[in-house]
């Protein structure tokens, strides 16, 4: 099962939006509306951030918000801030009964 | 409040074993599906393995398969990870996780470092 595709960096100021892409196949993104992402700060673990393609748990700013089209599912922030700085994975259940994770995305908030 | 805390990890030689354990608290253990994950020094995030509610259906990754093996106690609270013939890119943290896809609760991460 290869990784999912995310872009290695993104980069925004404060105050803007990015998106985050994640392309898998029609066996994973493609077959399931199970799509995650997370968070995870250095030296941290990873914090659920959407589930699901869409849904937030209680306790995540309504400024994440998750979107799927296709294969590729997208991660967007809107009104960037500092302590959005950190690495973004993307997940998915695929066809065989497993999971695969995207290589993660390293955000700078310039 | 939930908590997952791992144990277990450490420094093994290569071709050795080692058991993690995961001991959970502050829901109900035995209505969930829980997941390892893993992430090498640097790395991005890899699944290693998940297991029912009821320890009956259990998946590995192929990186780990006929090596590894998940399994749980549901009165004890805890689930394992029985790690054989370790190689050196086996290195990670391990993470203990709750759910099979929301992965909405992750423990703090257990260190296993395979090298001579």
């Amino acid at each position: 099962q290869s990784a999912l595709t995310q872009p290695a960096s993104v980069s925004g100021s404060p105050g803007q939006s990015i998106t985050i892409s994640c392309t898998g196949s029609i066996s994973d993104i493609g077959a399931y509306n199970f799509v995650s992402w997370f968070q995870q700060h250095p030296g941290k673990a990873p914090k659920l951030l959407i589930s699901d393609v869409r849904n937030r748990p209680s306790g995540v700013s309504n400024r994440f918000s998750g979107s799927k089209s296709g294969n590729t599912a997208s991660l967007t922030i809107s009104g960037l801030q500092s302590e959005d700085e950190a690495d973004y994975y993307c997940c998915s259940y695929t066809s065989i009964n497993a999971l695969v994770f995207g290589g993660g995305t390293k955000l700078t908030v310039l | 409040e939930v908590q997952l805390v791992e144990s277990g990890g450490g420094l093994v030689q290569p071709g050795g074993s080692l058991r993690l354990s995961c001991a959970a608290s502050g829901f109900t253990f035995s209505s969930y599906v829980m997941t390892w994950v893993r992430q090498a020094p640097g790395k991005g995030l890899e699944w290693v393995s998940f297991i029912s509610p009821d320890g009956d259906k259990r998946y590995h990754a192929d990186s780990v398969k006929g090596r590894f093996t998940i399994s749980r106690d549901n009165p004890k609270n805890t689930l394992y990870l029985e790690m054989n013939s370790l190689r050196g890119e086996d290195t990670a943290v391990y993470y203990c996780v709750r759910g099979k896809v929301q992965l909405d609760y992750w423990g703090q991460g257990a260190l296993v470092t395979v090298s001579s």
